[in-house]
């Protein structure tokens, strides 16, 4: 099937600081990528829907100056999170629709976030 | 999208099969069912889909009821390393959201 890469793979960080997030689809185009969020012990929350060369939409209370999402190819989004806080670390998830295979969305392999 | 009701969890045994249930009464005629499965500290993998018809491939078995109403995904020999989180999913196709629920925590023993 499709792969979908993310890098870092874990990131540690200091509270204020910016981390970003990249999100690659490495053997076919999405127009539309995804970033979830998922807390420990809890189900994948969609925060916002990524579509090549337009502004993201996110999902209610995610806030998008907090969250920027930037998907500037059909290969490649990437998730910054601003000023994060210790209450942002989290398992970030990104998947891909895959045109190709019938909207079919591959998942990458997540981002763990840890703020300190 | 239709809401879909899962167990919470459930065991089973290692080369038996897992048949994992899913209920999904408010689907409309247009929404297709899909399963994914996240194995720890992954990110999901797509695992099968379907409409009305059962579907097969090499990773699982999907039986969908006649009144679509409810579908049960067939592990046909459940390996140590199927332990998984199961989520059902409904979804309108070409729609791309999809909406994890808790899903079902299925752990194969030895």
């Amino acid at each position: 099937g499709a792969v979908v890469s993310q890098h870092p793979s874990r990131v540690i960080c200091k509270s204020g600081t910016s981390v970003k997030i990249e999100c690659r689809s490495l053997d076919f185009q999405a127009t539309t990528m995804f970033w979830y969020r998922q807390f420990p012990k809890q189900s994948l929350m969609l925060m916002a829907t990524s579509n090549e060369g337009s502004k993201a939409t996110y999902e209610q209370g995610v806030e998008k100056d907090k969250f920027l999402i930037n998907h500037a190819s059909l290969t490649l989004s990437t998730l910054t999170v601003t000023s994060a806080h210790p209450e942002d670390s989290s398992f970030y998830i990104c998947s891909a629709a895959d045109r190709g295979s019938n909207n079919e969305q591959f998942f990458g392999p997540g981002t763990r976030l840890t703020v300190l | 999208d239709a809401k879909t009701t899962q167990p919470p969890s459930m065991d089973c045994a290692e080369g038996r099969a897992a048949n994992l249930p899913c209920n999904h009464s408010t689907i409309s005629g247009n929404e297709y069912v899909y399963w994914y499965r996240q194995i720890h500290s992954q990110g999901p993998q797509y695992i099968i889909h379907g409409l009305k018809n059962n579907e097969t491939n090499e990773m699982a078995s999907l039986i969908i009821t006649e009144d679509r109403k409810s579908s049960t995904l067939i592990l046909p020999h459940a390996t140590l390393r199927d332990t998984a989180v199961y989520y059902c999913i409904v979804r309108v196709a070409p729609e791309y959201k999809l909406s994890f629920g808790a899903g079902t925590t299925v752990t194969v023993r030895a």
